[in-house]
C-alpha cells in the first residue's frame, strides 16, 4: 500500500483560477515532504520543501501547507496560467533520509 | 551552473539485450539516485550512489545496476531486458544524501520492444 496518497488524480481548470491539490501521507515518522512539478517527458522540479515543524511555505504563485498531526499537505497555486500543467508529485522522506516515498502524483490541466 | 545530464535521451531495444544509461550530476553533487517512471506505477526508486558507494537500494530485481566513478557521474545497466522495463529513466543528484534536496535530469525514455 502506498503510504503516500494524492487526490485528486487529475484536474481541469481554467487559466486564471486557484485550485489546492491534496497528499495524504502514513510516512511516520518523517523527516520533510516536498512538492515536485513534472513536465510532460521532463524531469521533476522541485517546488517546496518543508521540514515537519513548518506549517507553510512559498514559491511564487505556489504555497504549500502541511499539517504534520493529521499528515496533510496541500498545494495551492494562485491564479492559474497555461505553463503549470504538469504533473504534481508528493514526496514525503524518512529521518534517516534513505527512505522516500512518492506519491502517484495529480495531473492538472489548465485550459485558456 | 550547469544542471543534471543523462544520455542518451531515447533509446529503443529489443527484449533480452542490455542497456547502459549515464548520468552526470550537477557540479559538487556527491549523490546521485535512479528512479523509474511508469504510468502505472508512478516513480520508483532503484538506487542511490554516494562517493562511489551504493548507500541505498530499491526493491528492483537484480538486472538493475548501477555504479558510481570516482568524478560523481553515474551509469545504471539493465540486463536482460523485459517489456516491462520501458519507462522513464530519471537521475537525480543531490550535495549530500538523497534526502537533501534533489535535482532531477531531463530523463532517459527507454522502449523494449
Amino acid at each position: 500500500k502506498n503510504q503516500v496518497e494524492q487526490s485528486p488524480q487529475s484536474l481541469i481548470i481554467l487559466e486564471g483560477k486557484n485550485c489546492t491539490l491534496q497528499c495524504n501521507y502514513t510516512v511516520s515518522p518523517f523527516s520533510n515532504l516536498r512538492w515536485y512539478k513534472q513536465d510532460t517527458g521532463r524531469g521533476p522540479v522541485s517546488l517546496t520543501i518543508m521540514t515537519f515543524s513548518e506549517n507553510t511555505k512559498s514559491n511564487g504563485r505556489y504555497t504549500a501547507t502541511l499539517d504534520a498531526d493529521t499528515k496533510q499537505s496541500s498545494l495551492h497555486i494562485t491564479a492559474s496560467q497555461l505553463s503549470d500543467s504538469a504533473s504534481y508529485i508528493c514526496v514525503v522522506s524518512a529521518p534517516n533520509n534513505n527512505d522516500m516515498r512518492f506519491g502517484a502524483g495529480t495531473r492538472l490541466t489548465v485550459k485558456p | 551552473k550547469a544542471g543534471v545530464t543523462q544520455t542518451p535521451r531515447y533509446l529503443i531495444k529489443t527484449r533480452g539485450q542490455q542497456v547502459t544509461l549515464s548520468c552526470s550530476p550537477i557540479s559538487g553533487h556527491r549523490s546521485v539516485s535512479w528512479y523509474q517512471q511508469t504510468p502505472g506505477q508512478g516513480l520508483q526508486f532503484l538506487f542511490e550512489y554516494f562517493s562511489e558507494t551504493q548507500r541505498n537500494k530499491g526493491n528492483f530485481p537484480g538486472r538493475f545496476s548501477g555504479r558510481q566513478f570516482s568524478n560523481s557521474r553515474s551509469e545504471m545497466n539493465v540486463s536482460t531486458l523485459e517489456l516491462g522495463d520501458s519507462a522513464l529513466y530519471l537521475c537525480a543528484s543531490s550535495w549530500g544524501f538523497q534526502g537533501n534536496e534533489q535535482f532531477f535530469g531531463p530523463g532517459t525514455r527507454l522502449t523494449v520492444l
